[in-house]
C-alpha cells in the first residue's frame, strides 16, 4: 500500500531534550516536505526537499533541522525543543518529474513539549 | 502573495442532502488543487487532485471542479453520510514558489446529522 509514515505518533517531552520524528514513504517520490498545523495559523511549511541531500528552508524552520540521506526518508530534528513547538505534525511528499502529482500525507505526530 | 478562503467555515446539514463546499484563491498561477479531508486530530486524506489544465475531476459520491480564472473550485458531495462528517481542507500548488509548498484554506467543517 503506498503511504508516508510517520513515528511517534504521539509524543510528550520536556524542553531542551533532543528528540526525532521520523517520516519515511514507499512510493519512490523525489519530494518531501514537513508541515506544522496550529490553531488559527492553519499548516505552515518547516523544511522541504528535492531529492536525496536536497534540503531547504521552508516558512518556519527555526528551531528544526533535517536530513534526507536516503529517498524514502526524511526525519525531522529538533534540537532543543521549547513549548512554543508543541504541534501537529505532517510530513508529506510526492513526484515532481513532469510537475507536481498529488501529495500525500502522514498521519501525523502530536508533540507536546512541557 | 497566494491567499485560498474557504466558505462557508462551519456546516450543517441532514444525511441525505447535495452540498457545495466553495474554495477561492487569489492568484491563478498553480500547479493544481487539491482537496483534503481531516478527522478531528487526524492526518490529511487527498481526496481530489484537479491539475491546472483540467476543469474537474469525481471519485464516487465527490465532484471538484475548477475555475483557474475566477479563482474558484468546488467540491460537490453528493447524498451525504454521517461518515462524511470532518474538516475539508483545499489547497493550490503554485506556479512561482520554489519551495513547492501548499497553500492551504482554513477549512470548512461539515456535520452530517443522522
Amino acid at each position: 500500500e503506498a503511504q508516508v509514515t510517520q513515528n511517534p505518533r504521539y509524543l510528550i517531552t520536556v524542553t531542551g531534550k533532543k528528540l526525532t520524528v521520523t517520516c519515511s514513504q514507499n512510493m519512490n517520490h523525489e519530494y518531501m516536505s514537513w508541515y506544522r498545523q496550529d490553531p488559527g495559523l492553519g499548516l505552515r511549511q518547516i523544511y522541504y526537499s528535492m531529492n536525496v541531500e536536497v534540503t531547504d528552508k521552508g516558512d518556519v524552520p527555526e528551531g528544526y533541522k533535517v536530513s534526507r540521506k536516503e529517498k524514502r526518508n526524511f526525519p525531522l530534528i529538533l534540537e532543543s525543543p521549547s513549548p512554543n513547538q508543541t504541534s501537529l505534525y505532517f510530513c508529506a511528499s510526492s513526484f515532481v518529474v513532469q510537475g507536481f502529482s498529488e501529495q500525500y500525507f502522514g498521519p501525523g505526530t502530536r508533540l507536546t513539549v512541557t | 502573495k497566494q491567499e485560498v478562503t474557504q466558505i462557508p467555515a462551519a456546516l450543517s446539514v441532514p444525511e441525505g442532502e447535495n452540498l457545495v463546499l466553495n474554495c477561492s484563491f487569489t492568484d491563478s498561477a498553480i500547479y493544481n488543487l487539491q482537496w483534503f479531508r481531516q478527522d478531528p486530530g487526524k492526518g490529511l486524506t487527498s481526496l481530489l487532485l484537479i491539475q491546472s489544465s483540467q476543469r474537474e475531476q469525481t471519485s464516487g459520491r465527490l465532484n471538484a471542479s475548477l475555475d483557474k480564472s475566477s479563482g474558484r473550485s468546488t467540491l460537490y458531495i453528493a447524498a451525504s453520510q454521517p461518515g462524511d462528517s470532518a474538516t475539508y481542507l483545499c489547497a493550490v500548488l503554485p506556479l512561482m514558489d520554489s519551495s513547492y509548498k501548499l497553500i492551504f484554506g482554513s477549512g470548512t467543517r461539515l456535520l452530517v446529522r443522522p
